[in-house]
């Protein structure tokens, strides 16, 4: 699986959206990008994936380069409750069931009054 | 729908002594996936199964980590005898096949915190 880098922190304030980088400039042409998040104390929770075009759902927007070599998670109205470890990994296959998740230090978002 | 479940939250023991962890998926999930999760660092993935049959083991410390899932059904993790270093979160994942929605998504229980002294 390609190697991700995030930056290892972010600021937020509260209201505002939340832009969260991620570079995966060696992405093969099957991988997905996966966003994950890990709340204190809690395991990982699923937010988002996509391969080329853009995603949106109920918690996030994750937008994709046209090259695919770097994507961005937008929380688009960032609240207390989001700030968290956001994980940004690439996976070969989405269902996989041979396809692990292989994790990274990740950004640490603070959301902030 | 009831989440993965693990047991115990938390367990502290000496070094050199034994400890086991246990973990219940969603039910109908045929795959499981135990991760250690060190201080400050991402979980890294110690075994994968699918059903009772290991998919991956390339990263479990053979000569003191051990895991079955004999039924398919729960698993067990265990450490025989702890370190220093295995003090870490030890997580448990599940994800379903044939999942039409085609997320690949893991469903992750909160974890066992181990601390070992």
């Amino acid at each position: 699986d390609a190697k991700t880098t995030q930056p290892p922190s972010m600021d937020c304030a509260e209201g505002r959206a939340a832009n969260l980088p991620c570079n995966h400039s060696t992405i093969s042409g099957n991988e997905y990008v996966y966003w994950y998040r890990q709340i204190h104390s809690q395991g990982p929770q699923y937010i988002i994936h996509g391969l080329k075009n853009n995603e949106t759902n109920e918690m996030a927007s994750l937008i994709i380069t046209e090259d695919r070599k770097s994507s961005t998670l937008i929380l688009p109205h960032a609240t207390l409750r989001d700030t968290a470890v956001y994980y940004c990994i690439v996976r070969a296959s989405n269902t996989g069931t041979a396809s692990k998740l292989t994790f990274g230090t990740g950004t640490r978002l603070q959301v902030t009054l | 729908e009831a989440g993965v479940a693990q047991s115990p939250r938390y367990k502290i023991i000496e070094k050199r002594q034994s400890v086991a962890f246990w973990c219940n998926p969603i039910s109908g999930h045929a795959t499981l996936y135990w991760y250690q999760q060190i201080l400050g660092q991402g979980p890294k993935l110690l075994i994968q199964f699918q059903n009772n049959g290991v998919v991956d083991d390339s990263q479990l410390p053979k000569d003191r980590f051990s895991a079955e899932r004999l039924k398919g059904v729960d698993s067990t993790l265990k450490i025989q005898p702890a370190k220093l270093e295995d003090s870490a979160v030890y997580l448990c994942a599940s994800s379903p096949t044939g999942d039409r929605r085609l997320t690949g998504e893991l469903f992750f229980g909160e974890g066992s915190r181990l601390t070992v002294l």
